[in-house]
């Protein structure tokens, strides 16, 4: 239940086109969703995350969409660029008693090559 | 800002070998997480402190494994004795509680021969 499950696994776009990404939850009380952005040889970095009490935000080329009676939540790249070349993690945290925990679960990445 | 730092960036050691990482967390930041990275399990999260003390070492693989905060700048990650199994990159972010946004180190990649 505490698992986070990410696709697709990799995922090659042209320049210029659209990159989705999605996740899918089971936990109900997650109520954060971040996307991280690892470089190779770097940690990740927060991109971009969402709350459950919006289904979208925007920032930029990156969009989150975000279902939560589905569970879902998806990561959109408009007009994808070769810089764009990286690994894409989705990730989850909820409440604790003190605020968020900041424990975040993880999914597994997704690969993604944009190709000039 | 000099962001969260990690010390080594690449260790190698034999099998059996004491290994001591070290992470030193954004300034002012008061929760600090440590993760191993494979490409079998992902990002696990191992153990997280708040104000230097352990909340949850759930992710924490084995015994083998331990881990310190002795103040707010400094935390260490032991493996002992190590394994080729624990060959991983391992990454210690860290966190201002009240705000969401973990800030990763760029990790030491361990290799256990």
């Amino acid at each position: 239940q505490q698992q986070v499950k990410q696709s697709p696994q990799s995922l090659i776009v042209q320049k210029g086109g659209i990159s989705i990404i999605n996740c899918a939850y089971e936990n109900t009380a997650f109520d954060y969703f971040p996307w991280y952005q690892q470089f190779p040889g770097k940690g990740p970095a927060l991109l971009i995350a969402i709350r459950p009490d919006v289904s979208e935000k925007k920032e930029g080329r990156f969009t989150i969409s975000f279902n939560k009676s589905a569970k879902q939540f998806s990561l959109h790249i408009m007009d994808s660029q070769p810089g764009d070349s990286a690994t894409y993690f989705c990730a989850a945290s909820w409440e604790g008693v003190s605020g968020n925990t900041g424990k975040l679960i993880f999914g597994q990445g997704t690969t993604l090559q944009v190709k000039p | 800002d000099a962001g969260v730092i990690q010390s080594p960036r690449h260790e190698v050691t034999e099998m059996g070998q004491e290994v001591t990482l070290r992470c030193k967390p954004i300034s002012g930041h008061n929760s600090l997480f440590w993760y191993r990275q494979t490409m079998m399990r992902g990002l696990e999260l191992l153990i997280y402190f708040n104000n230097n003390v352990p909340i949850d070492d759930s992710g924490m693989p084995e015994d083998r494994f331990s881990a310190k905060m002795p103040n707010a700048s400094f935390s260490t990650l032991k493996i002992q004795p190590s394994e080729p199994r624990d060959s991983a990159v391992y990454f210690c972010a860290s966190l201002y509680r009240g705000t969401d946004t973990q800030y990763f180190g760029p990790g030491t990649r361990l290799t256990v021969l």
